[in-house]
Protein backbone atom coordinates (compact mmCIF):
# COMPACT_ATOMS: atom_id res chain seq x y z
CA UNK A 1 0.00 0.00 0.00
CA UNK A 2 1.01 3.58 -0.90
CA UNK A 3 2.84 5.24 2.56
CA UNK A 4 4.19 8.29 3.32
CA UNK A 5 6.23 8.26 7.20
CA UNK A 6 7.56 11.17 9.03
CA UNK A 7 10.20 10.41 10.90
CA UNK A 8 9.69 12.83 14.39
CA UNK A 9 6.25 12.86 16.22
CA UNK A 10 7.61 15.85 18.29
CA UNK A 11 10.64 17.96 17.65
CA UNK A 12 11.11 20.62 20.16
CA UNK A 13 14.03 23.74 19.47
CA UNK A 14 15.04 26.90 20.87
CA UNK A 15 14.77 30.21 18.67
CA UNK A 16 17.95 30.02 16.04
CA UNK A 17 18.55 26.18 15.98
CA UNK A 18 18.68 24.54 12.25
CA UNK A 19 15.30 22.20 11.67
CA UNK A 20 15.12 19.51 9.28
CA UNK A 21 11.90 17.50 9.72
CA UNK A 22 11.80 13.55 7.44
CA UNK A 23 9.54 12.69 4.96
CA UNK A 24 10.20 9.11 3.20
CA UNK A 25 7.07 7.80 0.42
CA UNK A 26 6.85 4.07 -0.47
CA UNK A 27 5.73 4.70 -3.94
CA UNK A 28 8.35 4.08 -7.07
CA UNK A 29 6.45 6.27 -9.75
CA UNK A 30 6.52 9.45 -10.81
CA UNK A 31 5.35 11.62 -7.53
CA UNK A 32 5.17 15.19 -6.96
CA UNK A 33 5.41 15.86 -3.29
CA UNK A 34 4.28 18.81 -0.89
CA UNK A 35 4.93 20.11 2.56
CA UNK A 36 1.82 21.75 4.34
CA UNK A 37 2.20 23.46 8.07
CA UNK A 38 -0.59 24.00 9.98
CA UNK A 39 -0.61 27.17 12.68
CA UNK A 40 -2.20 26.73 16.15
CA UNK A 41 -5.84 27.24 15.37
CA UNK A 42 -5.29 27.45 11.15
CA UNK A 43 -6.14 25.66 8.34
CA UNK A 44 -3.60 24.02 6.15
CA UNK A 45 -1.58 26.02 4.03
CA UNK A 46 1.29 24.91 1.22
CA UNK A 47 4.61 25.57 2.24
CA UNK A 48 6.41 24.29 -0.81
CA UNK A 49 5.90 21.86 -3.71
CA UNK A 50 8.26 19.92 -6.07
CA UNK A 51 6.99 18.88 -9.36
CA UNK A 52 9.61 18.40 -11.45
CA UNK A 53 13.34 19.98 -12.14
CA UNK A 54 15.60 20.98 -9.37
CA UNK A 55 15.25 19.34 -6.95
CA UNK A 56 16.41 21.39 -3.83
CA UNK A 57 12.96 23.77 -3.63
CA UNK A 58 12.47 26.83 -1.95
CA UNK A 59 9.04 27.89 -0.27
CA UNK A 60 7.81 30.39 1.65
CA UNK A 61 9.41 31.93 5.13
CA UNK A 62 12.57 30.55 4.79
CA UNK A 63 11.91 27.23 4.27
CA UNK A 64 13.37 24.72 1.60
CA UNK A 65 13.61 20.81 1.09
CA UNK A 66 15.47 18.77 -0.89
CA UNK A 67 14.20 15.43 -3.06
CA UNK A 68 16.13 12.34 -3.17
CA UNK A 69 14.57 10.44 -5.41
CA UNK A 70 17.01 7.43 -4.57
CA UNK A 71 16.29 7.77 -1.11
CA UNK A 72 12.47 8.14 -1.70
CA UNK A 73 12.73 11.46 1.07
CA UNK A 74 11.66 14.74 0.38
CA UNK A 75 13.06 16.12 4.13
CA UNK A 76 12.20 20.13 4.94
CA UNK A 77 14.95 22.14 6.48
CA UNK A 78 14.97 25.68 7.87
CA UNK A 79 18.70 27.07 8.81
CA UNK A 80 17.17 29.39 11.72
CA UNK A 81 13.89 28.60 13.37
CA UNK A 82 11.55 31.66 15.24
CA UNK A 83 9.02 31.09 17.60
CA UNK A 84 6.17 31.57 15.04
CA UNK A 85 7.34 28.45 13.05
CA UNK A 86 5.65 26.66 15.76
CA UNK A 87 3.02 24.35 14.21
CA UNK A 88 2.43 21.16 12.86
CA UNK A 89 3.58 20.39 9.54
CA UNK A 90 2.69 17.85 7.14
CA UNK A 91 4.80 15.55 3.64
CA UNK A 92 2.05 14.57 1.37
CA UNK A 93 2.87 13.15 -1.93
CA UNK A 94 0.70 12.64 -4.77
CA UNK A 95 1.26 10.07 -7.81
CA UNK A 96 0.61 11.60 -11.38
CA UNK A 97 -3.16 11.43 -11.62
CA UNK A 98 -4.33 10.07 -8.26
CA UNK A 99 -4.76 11.93 -4.73
CA UNK A 100 -2.94 13.19 -2.06
CA UNK A 101 -1.04 10.99 0.46
CA UNK A 102 -0.44 12.59 3.84
CA UNK A 103 2.19 11.58 6.41
CA UNK A 104 0.54 11.52 10.11
CA UNK A 105 2.69 15.07 10.75
CA UNK A 106 5.42 16.30 13.36
CA UNK A 107 4.45 18.76 15.52
CA UNK A 108 7.43 21.33 16.17
CA UNK A 109 7.70 23.24 18.93
CA UNK A 110 9.94 26.56 19.41
CA UNK A 111 10.84 27.40 22.62
CA UNK A 112 11.65 31.45 22.79
CA UNK B 1 -11.16 36.42 1.25
CA UNK B 2 -11.61 33.80 -1.75
CA UNK B 3 -10.23 31.08 0.13
CA UNK B 4 -11.93 27.76 0.33
CA UNK B 5 -14.84 27.95 3.27
CA UNK B 6 -16.29 25.70 5.19
CA UNK B 7 -19.42 25.34 7.55
CA UNK B 8 -20.69 24.88 10.22
CA UNK B 9 -17.02 25.34 11.97
CA UNK B 10 -18.21 23.46 14.58
CA UNK B 11 -20.82 20.75 15.08
CA UNK B 12 -21.77 18.54 18.42
CA UNK B 13 -24.52 16.15 17.84
CA UNK B 14 -25.76 12.91 19.53
CA UNK B 15 -25.21 9.21 18.33
CA UNK B 16 -27.63 7.97 15.80
CA UNK B 17 -28.29 11.93 14.46
CA UNK B 18 -27.81 13.06 10.88
CA UNK B 19 -25.50 15.55 10.15
CA UNK B 20 -24.80 17.57 7.06
CA UNK B 21 -21.64 19.69 6.41
CA UNK B 22 -21.40 22.41 3.44
CA UNK B 23 -17.73 23.19 1.35
CA UNK B 24 -17.60 26.36 -0.81
CA UNK B 25 -14.73 26.26 -3.01
CA UNK B 26 -12.25 28.36 -4.71
CA UNK B 27 -14.37 30.00 -7.51
CA UNK B 28 -12.56 28.89 -10.36
CA UNK B 29 -11.16 25.71 -9.39
CA UNK B 30 -13.06 21.88 -10.58
CA UNK B 31 -11.34 19.59 -8.39
CA UNK B 32 -13.03 19.80 -5.19
CA UNK B 33 -11.52 17.21 -2.10
CA UNK B 34 -13.05 16.16 1.47
CA UNK B 35 -10.74 14.56 3.90
CA UNK B 36 -10.95 13.56 7.71
CA UNK B 37 -8.61 14.49 10.30
CA UNK B 38 -7.99 12.94 13.51
CA UNK B 39 -6.03 13.67 16.15
CA UNK B 40 -2.58 12.76 15.42
CA UNK B 41 -2.97 11.96 12.05
CA UNK B 42 -2.59 13.69 8.59
CA UNK B 43 -5.31 14.28 6.68
CA UNK B 44 -7.05 10.88 5.10
CA UNK B 45 -8.74 11.27 1.81
CA UNK B 46 -12.25 10.63 1.83
CA UNK B 47 -13.97 11.76 -1.85
CA UNK B 48 -13.41 13.75 -4.73
CA UNK B 49 -15.28 15.71 -7.34
CA UNK B 50 -14.29 16.88 -10.58
CA UNK B 51 -17.05 19.53 -11.58
CA UNK B 52 -20.14 17.65 -10.64
CA UNK B 53 -18.80 14.32 -11.00
CA UNK B 54 -17.88 12.16 -7.65
CA UNK B 55 -15.12 10.46 -9.57
CA UNK B 56 -13.51 8.49 -6.26
CA UNK B 57 -14.56 7.32 -2.63
CA UNK B 58 -12.35 5.80 -0.09
CA UNK B 59 -13.28 2.80 1.78
CA UNK B 60 -13.49 5.01 4.66
CA UNK B 61 -16.57 5.95 3.62
CA UNK B 62 -19.18 3.82 4.80
CA UNK B 63 -23.09 3.62 3.23
CA UNK B 64 -23.26 5.89 6.00
CA UNK B 65 -21.68 9.12 4.48
CA UNK B 66 -22.58 10.86 1.40
CA UNK B 67 -20.89 13.63 -0.59
CA UNK B 68 -23.14 16.16 -3.32
CA UNK B 69 -21.70 18.89 -5.52
CA UNK B 70 -24.49 19.91 -7.43
CA UNK B 71 -24.07 22.49 -10.52
CA UNK B 72 -20.04 21.89 -9.75
CA UNK B 73 -19.94 24.71 -7.23
CA UNK B 74 -20.49 24.12 -3.68
CA UNK B 75 -20.05 20.29 -1.93
CA UNK B 76 -22.01 18.83 1.13
CA UNK B 77 -20.91 16.10 3.38
CA UNK B 78 -23.74 14.18 4.76
CA UNK B 79 -23.03 11.20 7.88
CA UNK B 80 -26.48 9.53 8.75
CA UNK B 81 -27.01 7.56 12.23
CA UNK B 82 -23.55 9.16 13.14
CA UNK B 83 -21.35 6.68 15.26
CA UNK B 84 -18.70 8.01 18.11
CA UNK B 85 -16.27 7.05 15.87
CA UNK B 86 -17.35 9.25 13.37
CA UNK B 87 -15.91 12.38 15.75
CA UNK B 88 -13.12 14.31 13.82
CA UNK B 89 -12.20 17.17 11.80
CA UNK B 90 -13.91 17.27 7.84
CA UNK B 91 -11.45 18.99 5.37
CA UNK B 92 -12.50 20.73 2.23
CA UNK B 93 -9.66 21.44 -0.14
CA UNK B 94 -10.37 22.60 -3.86
CA UNK B 95 -7.42 22.99 -6.66
CA UNK B 96 -7.55 23.89 -10.35
CA UNK B 97 -7.09 20.20 -11.89
CA UNK B 98 -5.79 17.19 -11.50
CA UNK B 99 -2.05 17.57 -10.83
CA UNK B 100 -2.01 20.92 -8.60
CA UNK B 101 -2.01 21.43 -5.08
CA UNK B 102 -4.89 21.68 -3.16
CA UNK B 103 -5.67 24.65 -1.26
CA UNK B 104 -7.59 23.61 2.16
CA UNK B 105 -10.80 25.06 4.49
CA UNK B 106 -10.64 25.50 8.07
CA UNK B 107 -12.46 22.37 8.53
CA UNK B 108 -15.91 21.38 10.33
CA UNK B 109 -14.95 19.56 13.37
CA UNK B 110 -17.61 17.30 14.80
CA UNK B 111 -18.23 15.98 17.95
CA UNK B 112 -20.79 12.54 18.15
CA UNK B 113 -21.64 12.28 22.14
Amino acid sequence: AQSVSQHNHHVILSEAASLELGCNYSYGGTVNLFWYVQYPGQHLQLLLKYFSGDPLVKGIKGFEAEFIKSKFSFNLRKPSVQWSDTAEYFCAVKLYGQNFVFGPGTRLSVLP
Amino acid sequence: DTGVSQDPRHKITKRGQNVTFRCDPISEHNRLYWYRQTLGQGPEFLTYFQNEAQLEKSRLLSDRFSAERPKGSFSTLEIQRTEQGDSAMYLCASAPGVNYEQYFGPGTRLTVT
